[in-house]
């Protein structure tokens, strides 16, 4: 079993949509991290949590650390948005990665 | 902002032969990873480095691999002789203890 769980793996959407990305963990961690993967391989960091909710533009994430969950919300969707967002749980040093999740938005 | 910075950005290299992939990380942070992503799989830890020791590593990161802080900016990973299926996505990664984890732009290895 996968630590790091989420769901959906493909998510298809129309621009303007309101997107929602789960992610559950089963290690404990002190801290959460989303991160974007766009099709060169390039990670970029959108956040990182270890509480509550934090927003950047139109990006929300948030966190229930009771629960061992997070989601990762996009609103008013744009085809820029289109990548892989990956939830990784720091647990000790290291991350531990999920499978991803692969956006895309269409026109 | 500062980056991470990975070089070589590609490299092919024949079975059985050593390749070194080299990084800059950040310069006042104080921890230093390495990771790797085979293609269509997720990203997986190998090793972590504070204090110029290891920190922690993983299963995979056997003796065929190491890890050298040669002259406190680089910060290299050495693969002593590569197989069919060390090719992957290598990123290199930077943060300072619990907060500002920033990754490098990978080294995509190839190996023939």
């Amino acid at each position: 079993k996968n630590e790091v769980e989420q769901s959906p793996q493909n998510l298809t959407a129309q621009e303007g949509e309101f997107i929602t990305i789960n992610c559950s963990y089963s290690v404990g961690i002190s801290a959460l991290h989303w991160l974007q993967q766009h099709p060169g391989g390039g990670i970029v960091s959108l956040f990182m949590l270890s509480s509550g909710k934090k927003k950047h533009g139109r990006l929300i994430a948030t966190i229930n650390i009771q629960e061992k969950h997070s989601s990762l919300h996009i609103t008013a969707s744009h085809p820029r948005d289109s990548a892989v967002y990956i939830c990784a749980v720091r647990n000790t040093d290291k991350l531990i990665f999920g499978t991803g999740t692969r956006l895309q938005v269409f026109p | 902002e500062p980056e991470v910075t990975q070089t070589p950005s590609h490299q092919v290299t024949q079975m059985g032969q050593e390749v070194i992939l080299r990084c800059v990380p950040i310069s006042n942070h104080l921890y230093f990873y390495w990771y790797r992503q085979i293609l269509g799989q997720k990203v997986e830890f190998l090793v972590s480095f504070y204090n110029n020791e290891i920190s922690e590593k993983s299963e995979i990161f056997d003796d065929q691999f190491s890890v050298e802080r040669p002259d406190g900016s680089n910060f290299t990973l050495k693969i002593r002789s590569t197989k069919l299926e060390d090719s992957a996505m290598y990123f290199c990664a930077s943060s300072r203890a619990v907060v500002g984890y920033t990754f490098g732009s990978g080294t995509r290895l190839t190996v023939v």
